[in-house]
């Protein structure tokens, strides 16, 4: 089955630096990848996803890469605020309303 | 409001007495499954259902049970419980992109 694997665990910046988020996956089927994040006591929510026929995607300060190639995505929050602290998922699926397989979770710090 | 429901929030409950937690969905989405996230682990899938009267196990089921009676309802039955299940739960509902529950964090002593 699928197995999702996220670095760095922890990640911590200063405001306005940018921040960049890892995540490989082992199933060359799966085909949506979306991002979630999870303020703390409160329930994941999706920020972005991306399908497979696309290799970039923004929206604002957020984007997610893919390489499906090397079956590798990425997170890249830029001008990041205290804010955008929380931990972040990403995660796999053959189709988007199919199981979900989520990676461990970056909790991501920001300092004004 | 597009939404999923799961009650309750918080559940203290001691060893082997049986439970249920809730969730209903309003988005008419045929896809519902249940979560459990436990620190450095991440989410897990336990059960989940492509439609009504069709479930399957996750990854991690044992100890759980499901039902899928109607479309918007998903309850997740912990018939008894043990200490290891003490965990956040997350019912979610999906259409390209999950709507997670508000979550049940429950304490089995």
């Amino acid at each position: 089955g699928e197995n999702v694997e996220q670095h760095p665990s922890t990640l911590s910046v200063q405001e306005g630096d940018s921040a960049v988020i890892k995540c490989t996956y082992s199933d060359s089927a799966s085909n949506y990848f979306p991002w979630y994040k999870q303020e703390l006591g409160k329930r994941p929510q999706l920020i972005i996803d991306i399908r497979s026929n696309v290799g970039e995607k923004k929206d604002q300060r957020i984007a997610v890469t893919l390489n499906k190639t090397a079956k590798h995505f990425s997170l890249h929050i830029t001008e990041t605020q205290p804010e955008d602290s929380a931990v972040y998922f990403c995660a796999a699926s053959l189709t988007g309303f199919q199981k979900l397989v989520f990676g461990t979770g970056t909790r991501l710090l920001v300092s004004p | 409001e597009a939404q999923v429901t799961q009650n309750p929030r918080y559940l203290i409950t001691v060893t082997g007495k049986k439970l249920t937690v809730t969730c209903s969905q309003n988005m008419n989405h045929e896809y519902m499954s249940w979560y459990r996230q436990d620190p450095g682990l991440g989410l897990r899938q336990i059960y989940y259902s492509m439609n009504v009267e069709v479930t399957d196990k996750g990854d991690v089921p044992e100890g759980y049970k499901v039902s899928r009676k109607e479309k918007r309802n998903f309850p997740l039955i912990l018939e008894s419980p043990s200490p290891n299940q003490t965990s956040l739960y997350f019912c979610a509902s999906s259409w390209w992109g999950y709507t997670f529950g508000s979550g049940t964090r429950l304490t089995v002593v």
